[in-house]
This record gives C-alpha cells, sequence and structure tokens, in this order.
C-alpha cells in the first residue's frame, strides 16, 4: 500500500528565505505526482505536476524535482513572501489506477 | 474560467438526516473523485467515476454511503442516516481520462453533524 509522508508537518520562516519541502512515498511504481496548495476554509490549488519520466517542473518562483527511485519529491519556494504562507500536499498518482494518494500536508507560515 | 463546482459549501444536519452533496465537474473531464478530509486521517479517496461508471469505491462506507453520476455534469455523494463521525470536508475532483493530467478540485462541502 502507498503512503506518502510530508516532514515536517509545520514551519515557520521569514520573509525571504528559500524555502524546501520534502514528500516521500514508499512505491517508486507512480505516474506522476502533483503539488497542491491549500489555503484555510478553501481548496485544493494545483502548483506543479510532475511525470514519472521527468526530473522537475518549474513554474515561476516554484520548482519540483522527483526522484521516483529513491521514493522522493522536493518543492523549492524561492524568496518566499507572506502570501506563500498555506498547506502544501503532495499527492502521487498509483501505476494503474488515476486516484491520488495524498500526504497529510505541510503548513507554512511565512513571518513579514 | 473552468472550475470543479460544489453544493453547498457548508452544511449542519442533525444525526440521523440524509445529507446530499453535488458536483459539477469541469466541463470535457471524464474522470471524477470524491474525497473526505479530516485533520486526523488527511484525505481519502473514497469513490471515483469515469464516463460515469463508478471504478472504485472501496473507500466509502457502503452500509450509509453512495455516489451516483446520473449525468456528466452532475455527481452526487449521498450519506445516510449521517453521524456525527462523517462530519469533515468533502472535495470533489476531476480531471481528463489521462493519467498524465492534472486533477482539479471544488471548494468542498464542510459538513458538521450533530
Amino acid at each position: 500500500k502507498q503512503e506518502v509522508t510530508q516532514i515536517p508537518a509545520a514551519l515557520s520562516v521569514p520573509e525571504g528565505e528559500n524555502l524546501v519541502l520534502n514528500c516521500s512515498f514508499t512505491d517508486s511504481a507512480i505516474y506522476n505526482l502533483q503539488w497542491f496548495r491549500q489555503d484555510p476554509g478553501k481548496g485544493l490549488t494545483s502548483l506543479l505536476l510532475i511525470q514519472s519520466s521527468q526530473r522537475e517542473q518549474t513554474s515561476g518562483r516554484l520548482n519540483a524535482s522527483l526522484d521516483k527511485s529513491s521514493g522522493r519529491s522536493t518543492l523549492y519556494i524561492a524568496a518566499s513572501q507572506p502570501g506563500d504562507s498555506a498547506t502544501y500536499l503532495c499527492a502521487v498518482r498509483q501505476g494503474g489506477s488515476e486516484k491520488l494518494v495524498f500526504g497529510k500536508g505541510m503548513k507554512l507560515t511565512v513571518n513579514p | 474560467d473552468a472550475r470543479v463546482t460544489q453544493t453547498p459549501r457548508h452544511k449542519v444536519t442533525e444525526m440521523g438526516q440524509e445529507v446530499t452533496m453535488r458536483c459539477q465537474p469541469i466541463l470535457g473531464h471524464n474522470t471524477v473523485f470524491w474525497y473526505r478530509q479530516t485533520m486526523m486521517q488527511g484525505l481519502e479517496l473514497l469513490a471515483y467515476f469515469r464516463n460515469r461508471a463508478p471504478l472504485d469505491d472501496s473507500g466509502m462506507p457502503k452500509d450509509r454511503f453512495s455516489a451516483e453520476m446520473p449525468d456528466a455534469t452532475l455527481a452526487t455523494l449521498k450519506i445516510q442516516p449521517s453521524e456525527p463521525r462523517d462530519s469533515a470536508v468533502y472535495f470533489c475532483a476531476s480531471q481528463r481520462f489521462r493519467f498524465d493530467t492534472e486533477a482539479f478540485f471544488g471548494q468542498g462541502t464542510r459538513l458538521t453533524v450533530v
């Protein structure tokens, strides 16, 4: 059974720092991995989708990398801003299925 | 601006009552998911459909939960009878039928059963 872990569960940093968010998964037989952002009381917003054949994807200040063989992904946030404060979730799409298996998320607070 | 629409956004009901949650997937998306989010368990898949046919409902308590897609523009999740432990946020998501495409989520229905 696929398990997705995000450590730490929460992180508080001053504005301007470059951040690395970690995600690990136990079964490397995945199609892709998707990073989401969730604001309090809101739905999930897709940030980046990285296919199993890719090593990284970039969107603005965000960069996601994937090392399928070691079961790890990182989300890099450059020059963090207070508006980046949210919960970040990673999810893997298991081979042979469309369904996503989620980590518990990491709550990020960026202080002005 | 294409988005997944869920109604209602909030629902408070008494234990034993029937609850129906609705979802309108993005036009052209033929795969629809229902997830439940709680503090303890995080996001869990309840059921999903492809081309309106249920593919996997193993995450759903069968005795009280049911999910249907009456047509391509509407998915429903029903709880009957509801229990306090069903209190959670229920999310609908949709995607095109391809493994390599993104899933898009609705804003969720926050259910409180008292």
